[in-house]
């Protein structure tokens, strides 16, 4: 069975600091998303990640994916208030099959 | 161009009764996927529907069934509710061998 384990499940940090979420999964899959959830709202896709090695950055987030280590970062720089909220990995059963096994989610709040 | 859409928003059903919930996928995509999202976990994986055909299955019991139409919109229905399937039922549409566009749920609560 495909495990998605995340790494902190909750995270509070001060604005203006760094810091790493992880996400370790237990199977082979070439195939790693990243979304992003406010509150009582639906899933945001933030990056999808294809390939060993594939890194991608949009403004204060960057994430990365290590097939062999089967490990995806998400790197927060600079935290600002606007970027607390849920994080989840998700991960693509069997590659081609679209259906995604989610992480557990990092709740992150950024204190002012 | 419309995302993904889903209807009612929410809704509130009593133990026992059945529910029906509606998702019209984004123009192009031809697969929809339903998750189930307990309150404070991720999304779970209840089936996915490609040329009218239940393609995939999570591990939900037979109370949970599917139907895709020939416009590749989706229902997902669930017979003998119980106080358990309360969650945001989120529906998920994808183009062949692309990603998938989450729809913004709805929120069912079952008293």
């Amino acid at each position: 069975e495909l495990k998605v384990e995340q790494n902190p499940l909750f995270l509070s940090m001060q604005e203006g600091k760094n810091y790493t979420i992880y996400c370790n999964y237990s199977t082979t899959s070439d195939r790693l998303y990243w979304y992003r959830q406010d509150p009582g709202k639906s899933l945001e896709s933030l990056f999808v990640l294809l390939s060993n090695g594939a890194v991608k950055q949009e403004g204060r987030l960057m994430a990365s994916l290590d097939t062999k280590a089967r490990l995806s970062t998400l790197h927060i720089t600079a935290a600002v208030h606007d970027l607390s909220a849920t994080y989840f990995c998700a991960v693509d059963w069997s590659s081609g099959t679209y259906k995604y096994i989610f992480g557990t989610g990092t709740r992150l709040k950024v204190l002012a | 161009d419309a995302g993904v859409t889903q209807s009612p928003t929410h809704l509130i059903k009593t133990r026992g009764q059945q529910v029906t919930l509606r998702c019209s996928p984004k123009s192009g995509h031809d697969t929809v996927s339903w998750y189930q999202q307990a309150l404070g976990q991720g999304p779970q994986f209840i089936f996915q529907y490609y040329e009218e055909e239940e393609r995939q299955r999570g591990n939900f019991p037979d109370r949970f069934s599917g139907h895709q139409f020939p416009n590749y919109s989706s229902e997902l229905n669930v017979n003998a509710l119980l106080l358990g399937d309360s969650a945001l039922y989120l529906c998920a549409s994808s183009a062949p061998y692309n990603e998938q566009f989450f729809g913004p749920g709805t929120r069912l609560t079952v008293l």
